[in-house]
């Protein structure tokens, strides 16, 4: 989606390394979710926020931790990776003063887990 | 809890012929629908939305989705597939707005669409 922005794109880490994703969203929107895409799978729903605060949480790995900035960029933190985290990490952005709920994804990061 | 079922795994469509892709949602209110796509290692891309009023919602690159309620379905239509229509398609619900930052998207497992000359 234009304007949101996900670094790196491409990411290769070996076992028990840590990796930390990084999303900047479009200007004025205050929501973030993350979801996780596995090999063939459907996205699945990480943790969102809200103005900086966690907001909701879904199946996210104790190993995984996230926040929200004050400029609202956030970073999903990884520690002690398996082989089973490689996917495609999506961002997605939302503007909680919007009357069309809708939610911006960025073009995901690629984790490769070896 | 929200769920969505998209029935259909794989569908293989002829060039120039139409195209329909089921999807179900189960929910106790009337959620929030979404179609998207995604095209192999690329990101996901909003066709079309359905939040209240008109069953028939209209999307980008000639795509249309009914809501029907009675049978807690939003299945995304096209009159002519192009080849480059070919992508995995994902039809996903969120619930109705609560708290900011609560609305998150539950996916179906995808369709697959393939083209054929």
């Amino acid at each position: 989606a234009a304007g949101v922005i996900q670094s790196p794109r491409h990411l290769i880490k070996e076992k028990r390394e840590t990796a930390t994703l990084k999303c900047y969203p479009i200007p004025r929107h205050d929501t973030v979710y993350w979801y996780q895409q596995g090999p063939g799978q459907d996205p699945q729903f990480l943790i969102s926020f809200y103005e900086k605060m966690q907001s909701d949480k879904g199946s996210i790995p104790d190993r995984f931790s996230a926040q929200q900035f004050s400029d609202y960029h956030s970073e999903l933190n990884m520690s002690s990776l398996e082989l089973g985290d490689s996917a495609l990490y999506f961002c997605a952005i939302g503007d909680s003063l919007s009357s069309s709920y809708e939610q911006y994804f960025g073009p995901g990061t690629r984790l490769t887990v070896t | 809890a929200q769920s969505v079922t998209q029935p259909d795994i794989h569908i293989t469509v002829s060039e120039g012929a139409s195209l329909e892709l089921r999807c179900n949602y189960s929910y106790g209110a009337t959620p929030y629908l979404f179609w998207y796509v995604q095209s192999p290692g690329q990101g996901l891309q909003l066709l079309l939305k359905y939040f209240s009023g008109d069953t028939l919602v209209q999307g980008i690159k000639g795509f249309e989705a009914e809501f029907k309620r009675s049978q807690s379905s939003f299945n995304l239509r096209k009159p002519s597939v192009h080849w480059s229509d070919a992508a995995e398609y994902f039809c996903a619900v969120a619930p109705g707005r609560s708290n900011f930052g609560n609305e998150k998207l539950t996916f179906g497992t995808g369709t697959r669409l393939t083209i054929i000359p």
